[in-house]
């Protein structure tokens, strides 16, 4: 079973909207953490966000916000504010605590084109 | 000052060759990481190791053996190259195993003809 899903292939937004990646999980874990990755054409993997399962607020970090909602066990990434430079692959990860060995693994990533 | 490094940047060559790729981190972090990348960019764990011992060993085939001489350092040996392990690899290193973030390095773009 999928324990990360991304369920947007490609999305494309125009240059200074925000944009919203899906991402949901399963676990049966309490303590988990979730991540989100950009992989720009270049191919280098950056680390974006991190989101604890016991944390009440949602992550922030400049203009990425990761919308957190426990219960629905999704970690969409939000970004405000697009640029062209954001166009890239957006990977959404998660973390697992004891019974998942403190695997990381990622879903299958959206591609995200910032029009001009 | 590059964080995480790997070399070589591209690995070129033929079927049945054994190869290695190196990974070296300056960051002080205690669990490093060998993650494949497929052509549909799909990222797998590979292989962990906190403080040089290894934690995670994922269902990968016997040809591929890691070796962590210290805890910078984790390197990635090849034997028995197939056209199937075609793929980047990229190494990555966190503070701990733990929930932190991992920093990854520029990846190896490895090509088996």
């Amino acid at each position: 079973a999928q324990k990360i899903t991304q369920t947007q292939p490609g999305m494309f937004v125009q240059e200074k909207e925000a944009v919203t990646l899906d991402c949901t999980y399963d676990t049966s874990d309490q303590s988990y953490g979730l991540f989100w990755y950009k992989q720009p054409s270049s191919g280098e993997m950056i680390f974006l966000i991190y989101q604890g399962s016991y944390d009440e607020q949602n992550a922030t970090e400049g203009r990425y916000s990761l919308n957190f909602q426990k219960a629905r066990k999704s970690a969409n990434l939000v970004i405000s504010a697009s640029q062209l430079g954001d166009s890239a692959m957006y990977f959404c990860a998660m973390r697992e605590g004891g019974t998942g060995g403190f695997k990381t693994i990622f879903g299958a990533g959206t591609r995200l084109f910032v029009k001009a | 000052d590059t964080a995480v490094s790997q070399t070589p940047k591209y690995l070129v060559t033929q079927m049945g060759n054994d190869k290695s790729i190196k990974c070296e981190q300056n960051l002080g972090h205690d669990t490093m990481y060998w993650y494949k990348q497929d052509s549909k960019k799909f990222l797998k764990i590979m292989f962990s190791y906190n403080n040089k011992e290894l934690i995670i060993n994922e269902t990968v085939p016997n040809r591929f053996s890691p070796k962590s001489p210290d805890k910078a350092h984790l390197n990635l040996h090849i034997n028995s190259l197939e056209l199937g392990d075609s793929a980047v690899y990229f190494c990555a290193s966190s503070r701990d195993r733990a929930y932190n973030e991992q920093f990854f390095g520029p990846g190896t773009r490895l090509t088996v003809l």
